[in-house]
């Protein structure tokens, strides 16, 4: 299968939790991103992280990434009720094309 | 602010109708994509589109054609919609100088009776 992996597949926590998601891929990489996922709706781009970057932030967003483990994770701090979403990683292992995971819903409890 | 737009947000249709989804963007961008969402399965690129009247298979292209004869516009189409073709289909675009950053469409959620 092309599609990367996340974990975990769902997440619920209390508003003001950290809420940690985990994405894993298959092949070498250009950049990964972070996408977010409302219910019923479109993708939004949250955060891109390119190959030869480890860390990057974004607001309360954090996106590590281990390429010699093909990993990368999304942080979100302080998390709040309007938070609850889902969460997909994205990378371009195949050139021109962008893999997507199967996701991870984070809900937020308030 | 960019926009991609899709036809529809619901859909109904009978096995055995063609299905046209039409999506268009007021970006300028050259990429376009028809992508379908199924629990579990996360996104799967059917098609994609990097100019006018180009067109490259995704990774199940299989009961699926598109057109895109103007470049804002990129149209999916099912020539004769099946049970198992009942999804939320999402178009995205993104400029020519990179395939990330895709922004998407808000979907269109298609019911195959």
């Amino acid at each position: 299968s092309q599609q990367g992996e996340e974990d975990p597949q769902a997440l619920s926590i209390q508003e003001g939790e950290n809420a940690t998601m985990n994405c894993s891929y298959k092949t070498s990489i250009n950049n990964l991103q972070w996408y977010r996922q409302n219910s019923g709706r479109g993708l939004v781009h949250l955060i891109l992280i390119r190959s030869n970057e480890r860390e990057k932030h974004s607001g309360r967003l954090r996106v590590t990434l281990d390429t010699s483990k093909k990993s990368s994770s999304l942080l979100i701090t302080a998390s709040r009720a309007a938070d609850t979403a889902s969460y997909f990683c994205a990378s371009d292992e195949y050139g021109n094309k962008l893999v997507f995971g199967a996701g991870t819903i984070l809900r937020v409890k308030s | 602010d960019v926009k991609v737009t899709q036809s529809s947000r619901y859909l109904v249709k009978r096995t055995g109708e063609k299905v046209f989804l039409e999506c268009v963007q007021d970006m300028d961008h050259e990429n376009m994509f028809w992508y379908r969402q199924d629990p579990g399965l996360g996104l799967r690129l059917i098609y994609f589109s990097y100019d006018v009247k180009m067109k490259e298979k995704g990774d199940i292209p299989e009961g699926y054609s598109v057109s895109r004869e103007k470049k804002e516009r990129f149209s999916l189409i099912l020539e004769s919609a099946s049970t198992n073709q009942t999804s939320m289909y999402l178009c995205a675009s993104s400029p020519l100088a990179s395939y990330n950053e895709q922004f998407f469409g808000p979907g269109t959620r298609l019911t195959v009776l």
